[in-house]
């Protein structure tokens, strides 16, 4: 059985650092892997989606690696902004669907 | 905004009733799945219908139950609600079957059971 492990599972650090945000997972057999954002009480908002014959992924300061063989991906956020504020979820996509972790709620302070 | 809208946004039970969730996936999607979320969890993955029939279940009882329709619409049925039920429902609708495509979520359905 799959399971998705988030660290760290709160951060909270100044504006303009630049983060990085982990996940592993214990199955390797994955279609891809994705990182979304929930704001507060919210649905999920898709941040990016890597293949699982990716290495990474970029998305303006987002920037997401996977390394499939080690059952590790990162989220790296850079010059980070209040407004990156919010819980960020790591799913990896296998036979039985979209497994997540538990998240790691972020705080960025003006 | 990911074109997945769900209905109703809240909605409050008392144990042992019935309650029906609904999402309208994107227009062209064919697979849409359903996630229940407690409080302070990742979303669990209840089950996923393509092409109106059920193709995949993760480790929920049969009274969680569903139905895909062929207007792109869906429904999650939950039977015998319990006080555990509590929690954001969300779905969420992909274009193809095998898995390797992005889920968009819809916005949830949170349910609060009492």
């Amino acid at each position: 059985k799959q399971e998705v492990t988030q660290i760290p599972a709160a951060l909270s650090v100044p504006e303009g650092e630049n983060l990085v945000l982990n996940c592993s997972f214990t199955d390797s057999a994955i279609y891809n892997l994705q990182w979304f954002r929930q704001d507060p009480g919210k649905g999920l908002t898709s941040l990016l989606l890597i293949q699982s014959s990716q290495r990474e992924q970029t998305s303006g300061r987002l920037n997401a690696s996977l390394d499939k063989s080690s059952g590790r991906s990162t989220l790296y956020i850079a010059a980070s902004q209040p407004g990156d504020s919010a819980t960020y979820l790591c799913a990896v996509h296998g036979a039985d669907g979209l497994t997540f972790g538990k998240g790691t709620h972020l705080i960025i302070q003006p | 905004e990911t074109g997945v809208t769900q209905s109703p946004t809240h909605l409050i039970k008392t144990r042992g009733q019935q309650v029906t969730l609904r999402c309208s996936s994107q227009s062209g999607h064919n697979t849409v799945s359903w996630y229940q979320q407690a409080l302070g969890q990742g979303p669990q993955f209840i089950f996923q219908y393509y092409r109106e029939e059920e193709n995949g279940r993760g480790n929920f009882p049969p009274r969680f139950s569903g139905l895909q329709f062929p207007n792109y619409s869906s429904e999650l049925n939950v039977n015998a609600l319990e006080l555990d039920d509590s929690a954001l429902y969300l779905c969420a609708s992909s274009l193809g079957r095998t898995g390797g495509e992005t889920q968009y979520f819809g916005p949830g359905t949170r349910l609060l059971v009492l």
